[in-house]
């Protein structure tokens, strides 16, 4: 399978406790996003990687979250402290970068699962 | 007043009837996509469109820039059409996407 991968798909933690989650993109994408979704909403955008650039972070990404992208390739996201408003799906796309113009289609992960007891 | 907006929140149909969910958005845009998310959670991309209008095969796609706004038209659906739909725009200078809250979607058999 080609497509892009996350893990874990759940992750169950208390509250104050460190997380780590992984996304591998599809392996020629330079464009790397991760986006959270909580109940009945759509994702919300919380950073963009162009190669090992962060060249974009949200607001929402607060100081308990950070996320690497080290050589280029897969990506993770820790959020440290963790608090119950954390709970959510966390999902990551990739894509290409865009060429004479175009802009091209992302494709999302399976979603990393966080329920903050 | 969220900057991406979509109507209906909520729609069932019958089978085989043409459907059509809008999206209107108040940013400039470089790109706008339509989304598909069933139940577990998995994103697949429909279709992106910075202008006119895109069909595969059931599905069509139109947008109108001047107006900001997009519509996504489902002809002779089905049930397993049924999932949310999210609209989603790629804002003019930026790498941000900002999302709509999507339209759940369900056809009867």
């Amino acid at each position: 399978d080609t497509g892009v991968s996350q893990d874990p798909r759940h992750k169950i933690t208390k509250r104050g406790q460190n997380v780590t989650f992984r996304c591998d993109p599809i392996s020629e994408h330079n464009r790397l996003y991760w986006y959270r979704q909580t109940l009945g909403q759509g994702p919300e955008f919380l950073t963009y990687f162009q190669n090992e650039a962060q060249l974009e972070k949200s607001r929402l990404l607060s100081d308990r979250f950070s996320a690497e992208r080290p050589k280029g390739s897969f990506s993770t996201l820790e959020i440290q402290r963790t608090e119950q408003g954390d709970s959510a799906m966390y999902l990551c796309a990739s894509s290409l970068r865009e060429r004479e113009g175009r802009t091209y289609e992302q494709y999302f992960g399976p979603g990393t699962r966080l329920t903050v007891t | 007043k969220n900057e991406v907006e979509q109507s209906p929140q909520n729609l069932t149909a019958q089978e085989g009837e043409f459907i059509t969910i809008n999206c209107s958005y108040s940013v400039g845009i470089s790109a706008l996509h339509w989304l598909q998310q069933h139940p577990g959670g998995g994103i697949v991309s429909l279709f992106m469109l910075s202008s006119g209008k895109k069909k595969h095969g059931r599905l069509i796609a139109t947008i109108n820039i001047q107006e900001k706004h997009s519509s996504l038209h489902i002809t002779a659906s089905h049930p397993r059409d049924s999932a949310v739909y999210i609209c989603a725009v790629r804002t003019s200078g930026t790498y941000k996407y900002i999302f709509g809250t999507g339209t759940r979607l369900k056809v009867l058999a």
